[in-house]
């Protein structure tokens, strides 16, 4: 089955640190695509980054970068430098290749950078 | 590109009354999905299009929630007839290759 899980419902730190948002997937899939999305107050969803199962290769953009692990069936997401403009809700999602790329979310880690 | 359109982006009506929104994906994107984001449920996947066609719709709460896909450039989610329990933000977002994209939301709030 398809399935994403961010554990951490919350998370607060003070700006200037380094944060990390983590991702645990399930699936049965061999081919599947990994995804971050930014959902500030505001309420737009942003889209951050997206993956494919073959490339393990860690991402970096800017502040942000991604860990993708599929030993560990983790895609775990770090702001370095942390603003308060980063504070928002953090969406991991998986879509499987065979179903479609149907996209299924996690719940969303609500981050706050504090001033 | 403009995005992914929706509207209406707010809408208030009355329980037991038709609500229709409407979402303009982003042109050359083969996939459309519609979202439902609450605060109990999070995002959840109502039902998507591949090329026009409904794929998968399971997510689709109940007979009184129907999506049309009439041409690649345009879509709508229909509630008939509205409940209060249907409050929520809807999302319309679509798909290419390489990223999914989403619309700003549709907010519905049934009275």
């Amino acid at each position: 089955a398809q399935k994403v899980t961010q554990a951490q419902t919350e998370i607060s730190v003070v700006e200037k640190e380094d944060v990390t948002l983590d991702c645990v997937y399930e699936t049965r899939d061999t081919t599947y695509y990994l995804f971050w999305y930014k959902q500030p107050p505001s309420g737009e969803l942003v889209f951050l980054i997206r993956r494919n199962s073959f490339d393990e290769q860690n991402e970096i953009s800017g502040r942000y970068s991604w860990n993708f692990q599929k030993s560990t069936s983790s895609f775990n997401f770090t702001i370095t430098a942390s603003q308060v403009v980063d504070s928002a809700v953090y969406f991991c999602a998986l879509s499987e290749a065979r179903r479609d790329d149907k996209i299924i979310f996690g719940k969303g880690t609500r981050l706050h950078i504090l001033p | 590109d403009a995005g992914v359109i929706q509207s209406p982006r707010h809408e208030v009506t009355e329980m037991g009354q038709e609500v229709t929104l409407r979402c303009k994906p982003i042109s050359g994107h083969n996939s459309l999905f519609w979202y439902r984001q609450t605060m109990m449920r999070g995002l959840e996947l109502l039902i998507y299009f591949n090329n026009n066609v409904p794929i998968d719709d399971s997510g689709m709460p109940e007979d009184r929630f129907s999506a049309k896909m009439p041409n690649a450039s345009f879509s709508t989610l229909k509630i008939q007839p509205s409940e209060p329990r249907d409050s929520a933000v809807y999302f319309c977002a679509s798909g290419g290759d390489t990223e999914a994209f989403f619309g700003q939301g549709t907010r519905l709030t049934v009275v």
